[in-house]
């Protein structure tokens, strides 16, 4: 089973900060199979990032995924309010796992 | 416009059964490899299933198989989550989750999530 670890746990930021999200994987990830997922309270997940780097439909420019291996980060440019959330990575190789979660929040 | 929905969650005892649907719209269902995933209250996500597009293959993580199964219905366009032997640590929220890729099946990212059930087991 592949581990990821997801750091930090918590990312304090202000409106127009970049934040950089990383995540790390416990052996390689097959193909790039990675994706980003974005949760706030009370909704369900939403897709970012497929592939370590491919935006999924609708998702802003201001979310990039760049990473190989076992070394992947999640950035955004430029925070906007609707930004500030959970976000996991996943590897979506055999039997799938997620990360624990990186929390962006207000600072 | 694709849409999930679940149904079927509820309060059980330890011990207890249920099903799970999911009821799908807006896309070719049947082309299309499912998996349900879950979220235990105030934690993070976990994969808990897939299924084939044609639902002859399916597969569990080590923490539901032996006591979950996944099947689907593709002439009604529902995908199911039988969950036998609930335990405290099954409590979660269950989401159907459709996946992105048509050609990767199963090993595929999650495109689209309904918005969940919720399953709570309690004595």
């Amino acid at each position: 089973e592949i581990v990821l670890t997801q750091s930090p746990g918590t990312l304090s930021l202000s409106p127009g900060e970049r934040a950089t999200l990383s995540c790390r994987a416990s052996q390689s990830v097959s193909s790039n199979y990675l994706a980003w997922y974005q949760q706030t309270p009370g909704q369900a997940p939403r897709l970012l990032i497929y592939g370590a780097s491919s935006r999924a439909t609708g998702i802003p420019d201001r979310f990039s995924g760049s990473g190989s291996g076992t070394d992947f980060t999640l950035t955004i440019s430029r925070l906007e309010p609707e930004d500030f959330a959970v976000y996991y990575c996943q590897q979506y190789g055999i039997s799938p796992s997620f990360g624990q979660g990186t929390k962006v929040e207000i600072k | 416009e694709v849409q999930l929905l679940e149904s079927g969650g509820g309060l059980l005892q330890p011990g207890g059964s249920l099903r799970l649907s999911c009821a799908a719209s807006g896309f070719t269902f049947s082309t299309y490899a499912m998996s349900w995933a879950r979220q235990a209250p105030g934690r993070g996500l976990e994969w808990v299933s897939s299924i084939s597009d044609n639902g002859r293959t399916t597969y569990y993580a080590d923490s539901v198989k032996g006591r979950f199964t996944t099947s689907r219905a593709n002439s009604r366009n529902t995908l199911y989550l039988q969950i036998n032997s609930l335990r405290a640590e099954d409590t979660a929220i269950y989401y159907c989750v459709k996946t992105g890729d048509r050609i990767r099946g199963v090993y595929n990212y999650f495109d689209t999530w309904g918005q969940g059930t919720l399953v709570t087991v309690s004595s």
